[in-house]
């Protein structure tokens, strides 16, 4: 049973426009959520979180929006930049502060010149 | 400040051997988890280490153990490998057990099991 969904395996969007990277989940019990990027051999890198009390949280070209009653968060990457091509994972974390970050499959982002 | 690392980076194996993997966590960070992430499953949390106590566990089966010391370094170990264990394997440390406390990933081990 996945619990975290990222719906689209890929993306390709144009330099310079807006890239939405979309996540589902089913568990109510998440609290925190956050989206890693991850470029090949290489570790996933943090990107930027959202805690469940908000809707909305922004740094820099990255934003993510909380849409609690529809369990959908997404990622917003403006402008997007080629070296934004990427896998990015969505996660969520359990209430209580546990490590326990379930992944989803993560949507590969190319961003073309 | 040095980030995650994991030792070795690649790893090959073959069946029924066993492998031991090790993570060294951020300076300062008590909190170190691991994660398999193969291309049918995606990232699968394994365990999460805390003052070396086990804190959590996913659903893998009893083959894979882990430990972590007193110096916050951790080790994983998967005896009687299956070809199916091949995968990249994470290690992520954080500070503590809060919510809010971003969890840092190293590059991981891959390992190859023929």
């Amino acid at each position: 049973d996945q619990q975290v969904k990222q719906n689209s395996p890929s993306l390709s969007v144009q330099e310079g426009r807006i890239s939405i990277l979309n996540c589902d989940y089913t568990n109510s019990m998440f609290d925190y959520f956050l989206w890693y990027k991850k470029y090949p051999a290489e570790g996933p890198t943090f990107l930027i979180s959202i805690s469940s009390i908000k809707d909305k949280n922004e740094d820099g070209r990255f934003t993510v929006f909380l849409n609690k009653s529809a369990k959908h968060l997404s990622l917003h990457i403006v402008p997007s930049q080629p070296g934004d091509s990427a896998v990015y994972f969505c996660a969520a974390r359990y209430q209580g502060g546990s490590e326990k970050l379930v992944f989803g499959k993560g949507t590969k982002l190319t961003v073309n010149p | 400040k040095a980030g995650v690392t994991q030792t070795p980076r690649y790893l090959i194996k073959t069946r029924g051997q066993q492998v031991t993997l090790s993570c060294s966590p951020i300076s300062g960070h008590r909190s170190v988890s691991w994660y398999q992430q193969t291309p049918g499953q995606g990232l699968q949390f394994l365990f999460e280490y805390f003052s070396e106590t086990q804190r959590n566990k996913g659903n893998f089966p009893g083959r894979f153990s882990g430990r972590q010391f007193s110096n916050s370094r951790s080790e994983m170990n998967v005896s009687t490998l299956e070809l199916g264990d091949s995968a990249l394997y994470l290690c992520a440390s954080r500070r503590f057990l809060a919510v809010g406390e971003t969890q840092y990933f190293g590059p991981g081990t891959r390992l190859l099991v023929l």
